[in-house]
């Protein structure tokens, strides 16, 4: 039972073009959702945050749009750059529950 | 100044054996975390301790047992492993007001032979 899904395993973009990474969730009780980045033989490090009253919240290069109608999220970022090459996690909760993980995204950006 | 750190960060050993994963924070969180992240890349959560108590234990078989001493520490021993139990495993803390977000260790990567 997939909460959060992460529908394309990967995505490669063009140095200094738009990545647009999205996930889906079917639990409408989510109210908090974060992006997570991980490098090879590390752990996930966050990224990203918004809550469910907000619709968008930005950092940077780094956005994230929630449309909770369609129960989506996407992160974008800016102008991507090649040390943004990693696995992408799109996780939420609801209240104070423990963080619901996505299968990830593992973005290239080619030079 | 690691801020999560697991140790050993490979571990391969056979069926059968008992092995211990060692977890440390540093950053004064009141709760911890272990998730596991398998083949298909999936990371689910195991357990969650807030304060030395056990508050999450997700369908994990018993063979898995989390010690917490201190809330700066939650160690994951396993017993009798098995083939199915490769994997990586992550600890993770975090604390309450700060976001909720979790700070991650950089896992340890158990292969059972």
């Amino acid at each position: 039972d997939q909460q959060v899904k992460q529908n394309s395993p990967s995505l490669s973009v063009q140095e200094g073009r738009i990545s647009i990474l999205n996930c889906d969730y079917t639990n409408s009780m989510f109210d908090y959702f974060l992006w997570y980045k991980k490098y090879p033989a590390e752990g996930p490090t966050f990224l990203i945050s918004i809550s469910s009253i907000k619709d968008k919240n930005e950092d940077g290069r780094f956005t994230v749009f929630l449309n909770k109608s369609a129960k989506h999220l996407s992160l974008h970022i800016v102008p991507s750059q090649p040390g943004d090459s990693a696995v992408y996690f799109c996780a939420a909760r609801f209240l104070l529950s423990t963080l619901t993980f996505g299968k990830g995204t593992l973005l290239t950006v080619n030079p | 100044d690691t801020a999560v750190s697991q140790t050993p960060k490979y571990l391969v050993t056979q069926m059968g054996n008992d092995k211990s994963i060692k977890c440390e924070q540093n950053l004064g969180h009141d709760t911890m975390y272990w998730y596991k992240q398998d083949s298909k890349k999936f990371l689910k959560i195991m357990f969650s301790y807030n304060n030395k108590e056990l508050i999450i234990n997700e369908t994990v078989p018993n063979r898995f047992s989390p010690k917490s001493p201190d809330k700066a520490h939650l160690n994951l021993h396993i017993n009798s492993l098995e083939l199915g139990d490769s994997a990586v495993y992550f600890c993770a803390s975090s604390q309450v007001g700060q976001g909720g977000g979790y700070t991650f260790g950089s896992g340890t990567r158990l292969t059972v032979v």
